[in-house]
């Protein structure tokens, strides 16, 4: 069974410029999490999808970060226009149905962006 | 809201040592309880979870017991070896937010 798979792997970028990472979770599974990770720090939740719907965007900061899941499947996370403080590795975690107590979340490696 | 609280790290042990890295919870109801590891270069990855209260999780030699009326879910292993060393993440699943919150992670060193 494939992984969730992201890309790029590593973005450099100055800020006020724009970024777009991109999210493919495993194979059936409904529920798309993007998760934000600063140095130093846990995962912080983003926003969570079931199938193409958003679930929670409360911690999204909207005046810049944008997600979307058209068909239900893969997954967009954009930065328009990014700052110093959004160097960061943003994670993308799937899993199987709509996030019950006992689900697991399966992680991809990552997108690690640094903002100068 | 609800929290995690690690122990920070490093923490630094010889191959064969007795592991324990501490991890607290707050939590408004029963949360579910994960532990999940990453190696250098890789993705989280879920170790082990506990779902209710006196459950054990365990997975390659590593334990947590969920500990309510301390709200606690501390990791151990008796024997480490140098392939453990990665970051511990603790984490819990809190139905009414449907996501994971994470503890800050704590570096595990294992030196031959």
């Amino acid at each position: 069974e494939a992984g969730v798979a992201q890309s790029p792997r590593y973005k450099i970028i100055e800020k006020r410029q724009s970024v777009a990472f991109w999210c493919n979770p495993i194979s059936g599974h409904a529920t798309l999490y993007w998760y934000q990770q600063i140095l130093g720090q846990g995962p912080k939740l983003l926003i969570q999808f079931q199938n193409n719907g958003v679930v929670d965007d409360s911690q999204l900061p909207k005046d810049r970060f944008s997600a979307e899941r058209l068909k239900g499947v893969d997954s967009t996370l954009k930065i328009q226009p990014a700052k110093l403080e959004d160097s960061a590795v943003y994670l993308c975690a799937s899993s199987w149905t709509s996030g019950g107590p006992v689900e697991t979340q399966y992680f991809g490696p990552g997108t690690r962006l640094l903002v100068l | 809201g609800d929290s995690v609280t690690q122990m920070e790290g490093p923490v630094t042990l010889s191959e064969e040592a007795f592991l324990t890295i501490n991890c607290t919870y707050t939590a408004t109801g029963y949360p579910s309880l994960f532990w999940y590891v990453q190696y250098p270069g890789e993705g989280l990855q879920l170790l082990l979870k506990a779902t209710k209260a006196d459950d054990k999780g365990s997975n390659k030699g590593f334990e947590a017991t969920y500990r309510k009326e301390t709200t606690s879910f501390h990791l151990e292993k008796g024997s480490v070896q140098v392939s453990d060393s990665a970051v511990y993440f603790c984490a819990l699943f809190y139905t009414g937010r449907r996501a994971l919150t994470f503890g800050s992670g704590t570096r595990l060193q294992v030196q031959p």
